[in-house]
């Protein structure tokens, strides 16, 4: 199986500030990297697929990079309805696999 | 727009069997693109993904090695929706269980997800 390693596991930012997630993969997954991000007693909600691609209604702010083993998730002038858990995901081979998560809360 | 309501019992004994349905609107668990799947929640937050169904000309059922043996997937066509069995469950079966919709591929992103219900396995 392919394992995903998510960093940092939690951190502490304000309204306004540019976050940075990042997601290694244990071996190459070339774009196949998805992220989701995740509120208090609900399902995660997909935000961005294949790297880089914005899901339909997700703010511009939110934005993906990476290929290979690498990605990168970067949330721009974080609002208050950003304080959530994220989690990337491969999609490149079976089973897929989720990262960690991340915890982003107000500082 | 697809939405996925999740059903079954919140708690489970011990050696018995935990099944959950996921009834599908906006789609079809027969379609030609769409792959239907089971994910867990642990209670440390952990995402573990269990199994899919799909069809392509014939019906597929892949389960991860993690609960091979004592996972089933099936479709119902009838009343368009895909339930999950799991059996001999132990404590350690105790999580959030969520039905979601796969999309972009056989192993794909998760676009849709069910509302998501705790199971507990305790006496």
């Amino acid at each position: 199986d392919i394992q995903m390693t998510q960093s940092p596991s939690s951190l502490s930012a304000s309204v306004g500030d540019r976050v940075t997630i990042t997601c290694r993969a244990s071996q190459t997954i070339k774009n196949h990297l998805n992220w989701y991000q995740q509120k208090p007693g609900k399902a995660p909600t997909l935000l961005i697929s294949a790297s880089s691609s914005l899901q339909s209604g997700v703010p511009s702010t939110f934005s993906g990079s990476g290929s290979g083993t690498d990605f990168t998730l970067t949330i721009n002038n974080l609002q208050p309805e950003d304080f959530a858990t994220y989690f990337c995901q491969q999609s490149y081979s079976t089973p897929p696999t989720f990262g960690g998560g991340t915890k982003v809360d107000i500082k | 727009q697809v939405q996925l309501q999740q059903s079954g019992p919140g708690l489970v004994e011990p050696s018995q069997t935990l099944s959950l349905t996921c009834a599908i609107s906006g789609d079809s668990v027969s379609g030609n693109s769409a792959v239907w799947n089971w994910i867990r929640q642990s209670p440390t937050g952990g995402l573990e993904w269990l199994g899919r169904t799909y069809y392509r000309s014939k019906w597929f059922h892949i389960y991860a090695d993690s609960v091979k043996g004592r996972v089933t997937i099936n479709p119902d066509t009838s009343k368009n929706q895909f339930s999950l069995q799991l059996d001999s469950v132990t404590p350690d079966d105790t999580a959030v269980y969520f039905c979601a919709r796969g999309a972009g591929a056989t192993v794909a992103y998760f676009d849709y997800w069910g509302q998501g219900i705790l199971v507990t396995v305790s006496s």
